[in-house]
């Protein structure tokens, strides 16, 4: 079974600054899907950013961006110049072949003037 | 942009009674989901559904719930006999699978926040 893991319950940053958020994951496939979600206070589920295995390219969306190491079942997530709105918890997430979804614990981030 | 919409967006029902949760998926879309939230923890799948069977589901997943696609736009989730810890955020979500591009990337509506009195 495939399993997801963010090792970082609470992350702090300045507003303007960088912060990146860790994730590690472990499965068998090697045709898979990964995602990182933003759950605002509102609680509802935003994707920000989406990762497809076989792509050695990372992605990016812009102040958004990913360090995919496939090797190293590695999925961070990269916030540039972070704004008081960014602040939420998010959530890693793994797809392959079975489709559904399997998240991690989530990162709380906090950003302070 | 088209989106998942649910309702209720909150609902308090007393424990015992049935819930039926509504979501109308995108409509393009052919791959249905459930997922639940309980406070303070993570997202957890409950189920699937992909041309009108359940194509997985979870062990949280068990004989209280059901799911249904009764018309070509919505799909629902039924509780059964409700407890106190069905109390959840309840996240409808699809998706569209096609070669390349955006597949398997999975949209989520609001949330139907269930509290179980």
């Amino acid at each position: 079974a495939q399993t997801v893991t963010q090792s970082q319950p609470e992350m702090s940053v300045q507003e303007a600054e960088t912060v990146t958020l860790s994730c590690t994951y472990d499965t068998s496939e090697s045709d898979y899907y990964l995602f990182w979600y933003k759950q605002p206070p509102s609680r509802q589920m935003i994707l920000v950013i989406r990762q497809e295995a076989y792509k050695q390219q990372n992605a990016t969306e812009n102040r958004f961006s990913v360090n995919f190491q496939k090797a190293a079942k590695s999925f961070s997530l990269k916030i540039s110049d972070s704004q008081l709105g960014d602040a939420a918890m998010y959530f890693c997430a793994y797809t392959g072949t079975a489709s559904k979804l399997t998240f991690g614990t989530g990162t709380r981030l906090q950003v302070t003037l | 942009e088209p989106e998942v919409t649910q309702t209720p967006s909150h609902q308090v029902t007393q424990m015992g009674q049935e819930v039926i949760l509504r979501c109308v998926p995108i409509s393009n879309h052919l791959y249905f989901y459930w997922y639940r939230q309980i406070l303070g923890q993570k997202v957890e799948f409950l189920v699937s559904f992909y041309n009108n069977e359940i194509s997985e589901k979870s062990e949280i997943f068990d004989d209280q719930f059901s799911v249904e696609r009764p018309d070509g736009s919505n799909f629902t989730l039924k509780i059964r006999s409700t407890k106190l810890e069905d109390s959840a955020m309840y996240f409808c979500a699809s998706s569209e699978r096609v070669i390349g591009g955006l597949r398997n990337t999975i949209y989520f509506g609001e949330g139907s926040w269930l509290t179980v009195v």
